[in-house]
């Protein structure tokens, strides 16, 4: 149980244009989905935090006009990049929690996005 | 500020034992995680300290103590496939995961 599942795996754009990734939650409802982004040899940086049916939690210097994220339901959160720019390029992966109090937050397999 | 360290790069051979530390200061505590993450994949839970002590799972066992703000995961038998980075994460008053930069361990045979 517990899984999350991430689509794309990887995309590839161009500059200028937008790519949405979706990441849901298959087997449990997930009250709470965080969306993280990771540079080469670098740790997660949490980007948002979103709550189905809530406006997310954007973490300082994460352009929230950039970086939207809708939390529809409780098994999907989407995050759309607008706009993208090579620097935009990263690896970002989402994870979801059930509640609060249970600890564990589960991972889904994360999206590789390359800008041209 | 809230911080996590944990030393960047360690090696160790097939077999052996390793310890790999992290040290935190945070607003608040509500649990110590430690994930596995092998390059280009996405983390996976090994462990979760919330109250002091040895927590042992299989070859992996995580130590906490909340007043030295100090844990530490421990690492048996290694193997090959154990070459990972190893992240250390602490949840924080609001329930936020505040996560350190990560351990990149090396095996050698």
């Amino acid at each position: 149980g517990a899984v999350v599942s991430q689509h794309p795996s990887w995309v590839i754009c161009k500059s200028g244009t937008s790519v949405k990734i979706e990441c849901r939650s298959l087997d449990f409802q997930a009250t709470t989905m965080f969306w993280y982004r990771q540079f080469p040899k670098q740790s997660l940086m949490l980007m948002a935090t979103s709550n189905e049916g809530s406006k997310a939690t954007y973490e300082q210097g994460v352009e929230k006009d950039k970086f939207l994220i809708n939390h529809a339901s409780l098994t999907l959160s989407t995050l759309t990049v607008t706009s993208a720019h090579p620097e935009d390029s990263s690896f970002y992966i989402c994870s979801a929690r059930v509640r609060p109090e249970v600890p564990e937050q589960y991972f889904g397999p994360g999206t590789r996005l390359t800008v041209t | 500020g809230q911080n996590i360290d944990q030393p960047t790069e360690m090696t160790a051979t097939e077999g052996a034992i390793v310890q790999i530390n992290c040290t935190y200061q945070t607003s608040g505590f509500n649990g110590l995680f430690w994930y596995q993450q092998h390059a280009g994949e996405a983390p996976t839970f090994l462990s979760y300290n919330v109250l002091d002590g040895l927590e042992e799972k299989g070859r992996f066992s995580s130590f906490l103590s909340r007043s030295k703000g100090y844990s530490y995961l421990l690492l048996k038998e290694l193997q090959m496939k154990d070459s990972a980075s190893y992240l250390c994460a602490v949840r924080d008053s609001n329930y936020q995961l505040i996560w350190g930069a990560g351990t990149k361990l090396i095996i050698k045979p």
